[in-house]
């Protein structure tokens, strides 16, 4: 059973704007993780922000957020002042089980950032 | 720190043939992936390991495929014989606590 989805098909977002991308998950667990990984054309993935499924704040990382609704299941990614270098392929991914460290990832989003 | 090294960065085989995929993980980290990255199946996680040990090989798709961590520094993923579906970007990736980093990958075509 597909444990993260993402569905938005490609998305064009103007230099500046900001853009969230959708995801959401099936757990029965009551701890997990959930992750954001960009991976630029370049091939790399690189971590871009983590929420602690007890955590009570939202994650923010620099541009980006972290909208966790824990009852929708959801924990859409939310990128300010977009800029060139955003344009990418962005993974949302989970981890079940604290201490098995295992991460199943979303087929993806892709940003292309347009000036 | 110098983070994930993969080893090669690109590969191009014949079918058959033996391939070799090599990692260097961040120092200090407990835990070290192994994922395939293609377009039909997107990330999968092939297997894992902590402190050395393997601990979930469920993915790895058939015997054909094998890996090993003979120390903390040093893991291999090897295919024998490799065939042209196993043609896809093979990640490796370390963690010591919630963040997994990923290496640059391994681009690898079986002609």
């Amino acid at each position: 059973a597909q444990k993260i989805t993402q569905t938005q098909p490609g998305m064009f977002v103007q230099e500046k704007e900001a853009v969230t991308l959708d995801c959401t998950y099936d757990t029965s667990d009551q701890s997990y993780g959930l992750f954001w990984y960009k991976q630029p054309s370049s091939g790399e993935m690189i971590f871009l922000i983590y929420q602690g499924s007890y955590d009570e704040q939202n994650a923010t990382e620099g541009r980006y957020s972290l909208n966790f609704q824990k009852a929708r299941k959801s924990a859409n990614l939310v990128i300010s002042a977009s800029q060139l270098g955003d344009s990418a392929m962005y993974f949302c991914a989970m981890r079940e089980d604290y201490g098995n460290n295992r991460l199943a990832f979303g087929k993806g989003n892709q940003v292309v950032v347009i000036p | 720190d110098a983070g994930v090294i993969q080893s090669p960065r690109h590969e191009v085989t014949e079918m058959g043939q033996e391939v070799t995929l090599r990692c260097k993980p961040i120092s200090g980290h407990d835990y070290l992936f192994w994922y395939r990255q293609t377009m039909m199946r997107g990330l999968e996680l092939l297997i894992y390991f902590n402190n050395n040990v393997p601990i979930d090989d469920s993915g790895m798709p058939e015997d054909r495929f094998s890996a090993k961590m003979p120390n903390a520094s040093f893991s291999t993923l090897k295919i024998q014989p490799s065939e042209p579906r196993d043609s896809a970007v093979y990640f490796c990736a370390s963690s010591f606590g919630e963040k997994l980093f990923f290496g640059s990958g391994t681009q690898l075509s079986v002609l």
